[in-house]
């Protein structure tokens, strides 16, 4: 099956920093991704969708200039977490498809940031 | 109000039990999905449904357009079924249950 990876799957910052996410498509080539944020105990949140080559797609309370999504090829999509804080902290989750949500979905593992 | 409610919250099942897992939403959806979330965290897209019926293996899912309602049921159960089980539905946005944590006892 296709596989997606996410990196790092774990990481810790300082408060006001840059963290940068990386998702990968490995076998396949994802015309679209997906950003996803979990917090504890609770279901995802969709935060953007983003076409190779295209802006992303914010979903609405998303803040475009917090949360920077390139998709700049057919297998990689990053997301940066600027001037992170702690309110950040939370498990950030990719998925890629062929075509829009209504194909299968490919989720990444996920990446666990904690903001101190 | 969550315009996606998934019932029950929490489940506890025998090993070999016949289980069912209900969404109901209240928007008008392009499609609904279901997910499975394991422990770690990894996410895996069990189906995609605008009509009828799918089945996967021991998996089979339904739904209603009309009802609004959705079931996700497991024949057989086995432990590692236990999982987080999210639904989720497009509409003009997505928008996704709190999902039902399955346990299935050996």
């Amino acid at each position: 099956g296709a596989v997606v990876s996410q990196h790092p799957s774990r990481v810790i910052c300082k408060s006001g920093t840059s963290v940068k996410i990386e998702c990968r498509s490995l076998d396949f080539q994802a015309t679209t991704m997906f950003w996803y944020r979990q917090f504890p105990k609770q279901s995802l949140m969709l935060m953007a969708t983003s076409n190779e080559g295209s802006k992303a797609t914010y979903e609405q309370g998303v803040e475009k200039d917090k949360f920077l999504i390139n998709h700049a090829s057919l297998t990689l999509s990053t997301l940066t977490v600027t001037s992170a804080h702690p309110e950040d902290s939370s498990f950030y989750i990719c998925s890629a498809s062929t075509g829009f949500w209504a194909d299968t979905q490919y989720f990444g593992p996920g990446t666990r940031l904690t903001v101190l | 109000k969550n315009e996606v409610e998934q019932s029950p919250q929490n489940l506890t099942a025998q090993e070999g039990e016949f289980i069912t897992i209900n969404c109901s939403y209240s928007v008008g959806i392009s499609a609904l999905h279901w997910l499975q979330q394991h422990p770690g965290g990894g996410i895996v897209s069990l189906f995609m449904l605008s009509s009828g019926k799918k089945k996967h293996g021991r998996l089979i899912a339904t739904i209603n357009i009309q009802e609004k309602h959705s079931s996700l049921h497991i024949t057989a159960s086995h432990p590692r079924d236990s999982a987080v089980y999210i639904c989720a539905v497009r509409s003009n946005q997505f928008y996704f249950g709190t999902g039902t944590s399955l346990t299935v006892i050996p």
